[in-house]
């Protein structure tokens, strides 16, 4: 079962335009909800994170909305740059000491930002 | 530091062939992890590791196995490769977690490209 479902699976935005990307989830024992960005030939790297304790979360041109009820959260890439194009991932954890820190993926983004 | 690295890069198995692949960190961490990723999948956990000489099965563990005999190194193993293996596998690490709360962020390696023919 896909415990985390991620869309769009691609976007084409204008340079300084929004990005947006949502995902939604369905364990509620998940408790830590971050973002990773993936250039091609890459391995993907930690781009912002946040815990269900706060709405929002905002570093820089990037932000994370988090409404726990609904059991989804999204990125929201401010100002796009070409050089935000990228695969995103949302993913999802439970951490805990005995947790293993093991993220679920979302399925993946293909960001296109054109000049 | 070198962070995660990965070997090989690149490797091209026939159906039945076993192979190894290494993932090497020198940033003391206690978790390791593998994941494969695939178009439209995303990345899936296939085993992962808490410490030295400990290892539990992930999402998709199947027709893989795994193990951490030194801390800084989590060997992934397929004993009779299949073409539903081609993928991009991925190993990542992270602080051991001692609280629930914080953050974890887990450091990727660059990927191995795994065709299975």
């Amino acid at each position: 079962q896909q415990q985390v479902k991620q869309s769009p699976q691609s976007l084409i935005v204008q340079k300084g335009g929004i990005s947006i990307i949502n995902c939604a989830y369905e364990n509620t024992a998940f408790d830590y909800f971050p973002w990773y960005q993936q250039f091609p030939g890459k391995g993907p790297a930690l781009l912002i994170a946040i815990r269900p304790d706060v709405s929002e979360k905002k570093e820089g041109r990037f932000t994370i909305s988090f409404n726990k009820s609904a059991k989804q959260f999204s990125l929201h890439i401010m100002d796009s740059q070409p050089g935000d194009s990228a695969t995103y991932f949302c993913a999802a954890s439970i951490l805990g000491y005995n947790q293993g820190g093991k993220l679920i993926f979302g399925q993946g983004t293909e960001l296109s930002v054109k000049p | 530091n070198a962070g995660v690295t990965q070997t090989p890069k690149f490797r091209v198995l026939k159906t039945g062939q076993s192979m190894t692949l290494l993932c090497a960190q020198d940033m003391n961490h206690e978790y390791m992890y593998w994941y494969r990723q695939d178009p439209g999948m995303g990345l899936r956990l296939i085993h992962y590791s808490v410490g030295e000489g400990t290892t539990a099965k992930g999402e998709v563990p199947d027709g893989y196995n795994v193990s951490r005999l030194k801390k800084q190194n989590f060997l992934l193993g397929l004993e009779s490769a299949a073409p539903s293996q081609t993928s991009v596998y991925f190993c990542a690490s992270s602080r051991q977690i001692i609280s629930s709360g914080g953050y974890n962020e887990q450091f990727f390696g660059p990927g191995t490209r795994l065709t299975v023919l």
